[in-house]
């Protein structure tokens, strides 16, 4: 079965602190890792992606590491602000012609003053 | 421009009876997706449509769900004969067509279904 893993469940970083989130995935014909902001009530926002061809990619304070050798990448948020307490769910997507998003559990993010 | 929009926001039902929740998506989009969340778990899929066809309806969970899209736009899934275990948010996303741009998936706001 298809299946993205992602940790910690939770986490509680001090304002000005980096926060980082992990996830692993099984699937070799996944060729699409985005990662998705959810603020309570609200959908899902894509945030930041990255394709398998490069390890890293950085958007402002967001930047997504990929290891491709060990199905691996991870979400970090420099500078990390109390606006960016959410949940934050990793995904990955592709092979066979499938274009269903396959999430992780999701991480709630709280950032404290 | 306007987002993905879905409606109602919230839904009560009693067991036993059909809902209907609507999907509008982002103007130009012509794939849409429907995923549902459930409390404490991650988006699950439930099926995507290109254009007005549903070439993957793989996450359906129970012949009691079903979808459509028509004129390539608005798309509706219908829960029959709900359940308790149907409670959760109902999310719908779309995104434009053609291999770079499929995984670019928009999502809106979602419908929360709650049935008693």
């Amino acid at each position: 079965q298809q299946q993205v893993k992602q940790s910690p469940q939770s986490l509680i970083v001090q304002k000005g602190g980096i926060s980082i989130i992990n996830c692993a995935y099984e699937n070799t014909a996944f060729d699409y890792f985005p990662w998705y902001q959810q603020f309570p009530g609200k959908g899902p926002a894509l945030l930041i992606a990255i394709r398998p061809d490069v390890s890293e990619k950085k958007e402002g304070r967001f930047t997504i590491s990929f290891n491709k050798s060990a199905k691996q990448f991870s979400l970090h948020i420099m500078d990390s602000q109390p606006g960016d307490s959410a949940t934050y769910f990793c995904a990955a997507c592709g092979g066979a012609g499938s274009y269903q998003l396959t999430f992780g559990k999701g991480t709630k993010l709280s950032v404290i003053p | 421009g306007a987002g993905v929009s879905q409606s109602p926001s919230n839904k009560v039902t009693e067991k036993g009876k059909d809902v209907e929740l609507r999907c509008d998506p982002i103007s130009g989009h012509t794939a849409l997706y429907w995923y549902r969340q459930s409390l404490g778990q991650g988006l699950e899929f439930l099926i995507y449509f290109q254009g007005n066809s549903a070439p993957d309806k793989s996450g359906l969970p129970s012949d009691r769900f079903s979808a459509e899209r028509t004129g390539g736009s608005v798309s509706t899934l219908t829960i029959q004969r709900t359940q308790q275990e149907d409670s959760a948010v109902y999310l719908c996303a779309s995104s434009l067509a053609g291999p770079k741009s499929v995984y670019e998936q928009y999502f809106g706001p979602g419908t929360r279904l709650t049935v008693t």
